[in-house]
């Protein structure tokens, strides 16, 4: 079965700066997509960015972009010039293959705090 | 994307009863996912409801408990029978879509909120 890990229980940033959010998964998969969630108070779900396995480009979304690392089983998002508005939790999820109606299995969880 | 809309946003019950949480799509959808969110931790996946069958449940979740239905795409409940106070959490209906550039996302409604007492 796919896990996933995320490692920073919590994070900080100073508005304007940059901040990674750590991910990284397991699976003897070769095709599935990774998904970045956003979750702010209002608890309503976000999808922030995606990323295809096949794909080694690394996807961008405006101020986020992530970092995937096939081989290494990472998958990092990037916060540039941060904003109070993306003060949240944030999940990083796994899907497998191409099929439809695949589940998401998602991480723990890192909550980001964003200092004015 | 999907609009996703979920009755009620939250919800207060006593132990022993039974709360139906409604999920509408504004766009007919063949698979639907219900997932629980127990406080402070992340999502787990309930089970899977696709239109015309039964629903698909994930290990540790049964249908007596937590009975689904989904009568057509645009629509679904789920019901947590039987409550105790280890079924509060936050229900998250979501949806599966097919992108136009070849790859499924799925979006989510905006949960419930049930506490049990």
């Amino acid at each position: 079965a796919q896990t996933v890990t995320q490692s920073q229980p919590e994070m900080s940033v100073q508005e304007a700066e940059t901040v990674t959010l750590s991910c990284t998964y397991d699976t003897s998969e070769s095709d599935y997509y990774l998904f970045w969630y956003k979750q702010p108070p209002s608890r309503q779900m976000i999808l922030v960015i995606r990323q295809e396995a096949y794909k080694q480009q690394n996807a961008t979304e405006n101020r986020f972009s992530v970092n995937f690392q096939k081989a290494a089983k990472s998958f990092s998002l990037k916060i540039s010039d941060s904003q109070l508005g993306d003060a949240a939790m944030y999940f990083c999820a796994y899907r497998s293959s191409m099929e439809y109606g695949n589940k998401l299995v998602f991480g723990a969880g890192t909550i980001l705090r964003v200092k004015s | 994307s999907a609009v996703i809309s979920q009755k009620p946003s939250r919800d207060i019950c006593q132990r022993g009863t039974s709360l139906t949480i409604q999920c509408q799509v504004d766009s007919q959808v063949t698979m639907m996912f219900w997932y629980r969110q127990q406080p402070g931790q992340s999502l787990t996946l309930i089970a899977t409801a696709n239109q015309g069958s039964e629903a698909t449940y994930e290990s540790g979740f049964v249908i007596d408990k937590f009975p689904i239905s989904r009568p057509n795409l645009t629509f679904s409940t789920l019901t947590v029978s039987n409550m105790s106070p280890e079924d509060s959490s936050i229900y998250l209906c979501s949806v599966e879509t097919f992108q136009l550039a070849g790859t499924y996302e799925q979006y989510f409604g905006p949960g419930t909120r049930l506490t049990v007492t």
